[in-house]
């Protein structure tokens, strides 16, 4: 059964600093892993989607990695903004069960003008 | 180019009422999911509706049904309302075939129980 866990759960930073997001998965069987930011009581933004072939997807000042090996997907944030602020979910859609994304409970990112 | 909307925003009903919420697919897409978020907690994987059938279901009872129109479009109802059905539902809709470019959500239901 397909586990996902982010480390750490809320993370605060000054403004301009660059920082890392973490999530692992149990299986390495994965289809795809996507993350997504949600602000308080919206829905979720997509931000970057990884397919199994890939090691890495960028977008603007983001940057995603997955290592499938190691159960491991980072997201990088450059140059942090106050309007980064939100909280970062990571999903893993494993084959054999494409459409059923298995959700962290996401890192509560604090960005301090 | 519309994204993924569901209607309503919002909703408050009585412990052993139904409810039902609406969703509409991102143009182009054909598969919608649906997703329970207890506060707090990363959102749970309900069901899978493509060619208006179940493809897939998580681990909720059978309180909880579905419906997929032929215009993409879905439903998710609710019977026998519990306080601990009170969440954020999400719908997501893909393309089933095709290049896959991951899946769009809309903005949520907020469903309180009292």
């Amino acid at each position: 059964k397909q586990e996902v866990t982010q480390i750490p759960a809320a993370l605060s930073v000054p403004e301009g600093e660059n920082l890392v997001l973490n999530c692992s998965f149990t299986d390495s069987a994965i289809y795809n892993l996507q993350w997504f930011r949600q602000d308080p009581g919206k829905g979720l933004t997509s931000l970057l989607l990884i397919q199994s072939s890939q090691r890495e997807q960028t977008s603007g000042r983001l940057n995603a990695s997955l290592d499938k090996s190691s159960g491991r997907s980072t997201l990088y944030i450059a140059a942090s903004q106050p309007g980064d602020s939100a909280t970062y979910l990571c999903a893993a859609e494993g084959r054999g069960s494409q459409g059923n994304l298995i959700f962290g409970k996401g890192t509560k990112l604090s960005v301090k003008p | 180019d519309a994204g993924v909307t569901q209607s309503p925003t919002h909703l408050i009903k009585t412990r052993g009422q139904q409810v039902t919420l609406r969703c509409s697919p991102k143009s182009g897409h054909d598969t919608v999911s649906w997703y329970q978020q207890a506060l707090g907690q990363g959102p749970q994987f309900i069901f899978q509706y493509y060619e208006e059938e179940e493809r897939q279901r998580g681990n909720f009872p059978d309180r909880f049904s579905g419906h997929q129109f032929p215009n993409y479009s879905s439903e998710l109802n609710v019977n026998a309302l519990l306080l601990g059905d009170s969440a954020l539902y999400l719908c997501a809709s893909s393309l089933m075939a095709g290049a896959f470019y991951g899946y769009t959500f809309g903005s949520g239901t907020r469903l309180t129980v009292v």
